[in-house]
């Protein structure tokens, strides 16, 4: 059973940017997508984008294209979601979650714990 | 980007009720449907892909149906642990979306 470990909290100035990881453990990473979602204090969720690592390249929702960057290292099983120019709308908690079927990305399970991002001056 | 609109946005319904969550894409999705629960504090957690599939695990309680532009999630008979907020997400295209969220609240 895959499980999604993400790093932790952290707290961010306006302009600078971020970088969550999301490991993975009890499965094969490669042919599996990663999304990652959002979502703001309150608020609904949001699919930022995701990734087959095994294919290498990102889909971006176009919300956020040009300031996120999605990428994959097979060889520790770990996604990264980096977000930069970061404004206080940003601060919201950050999922990454996997979609169990080869090569697409479809419905989400399972999820990461979420890692809240804070953005403050 | 395909909308998705659920009705109510938030509820109020007692143990033991049957209860319809609707939700609507701004065009049709097939059956590209999923139903996801989440509760304060914790992650979403899958209850329902291509609009009727119940997730493993997942109590036969909750069902899921519709297709094209018009979907429902129904619980059966409510338990105290179903009280939550619900998604639909769509995936037939790029990028894929969620509805605002349904809260179901004890009454």
């Amino acid at each position: 059973q895959v499980q999604l470990v993400q790093s932790g909290a952290e707290v961010k100035k306006p302009g600078s940017s971020v970088k969550v990881s999301c490991k993975a453990s009890g499965g094969t990473f490669s042919s599996y997508a990663i999304s990652w979602v959002r979502q703001a204090p309150g608020q609904g969720l949001e699919w930022m984008g995701g990734i087959i690592p095994i294919f290498g390249t990102a889909n971006y929702a176009q919300k956020f294209q040009g300031r996120v960057t999605i990428t994959a290292d097979e060889s520790t099983s770990t996604a990264y979601m980096e977000l930069s120019s970061l404004r206080s709308e940003d601060t919201a908690v950050y999922y990454c979650a996997s979609t169990m079927v080869r090569g697409v990305i479809n419905w989400f399970d399972p999820w990461g714990q979420g890692t809240l991002v804070t953005v403050s001056s | 980007a395909i909308r998705m609109t659920q009705s109510p946005s938030s509820f109020s319904a007692s143990t033991g009720d049957r209860v319809t969550i609707t939700c609507r894409a701004s065009q049709g999705i097939s059956s590209y449907l999923a139903w996801y629960q989440q509760k304060p504090g914790k992650a979403p957690k899958l209850l329902i892909y291509a609009a009727s599939t119940l997730q493993s695990g997942v109590p036969s309680r909750f069902s899921g149906s519709g297709s094209g532009t018009d979907f429902t999630l129904t619980i059966s008979c409510l338990q105290s642990e179903d009280f939550a907020t619900y998604y639909c997400q769509q995936y037939y295209s790029y990028p894929r979306t969620f509805g605002q969220g349904t809260k179901l609240e004890i009454k």
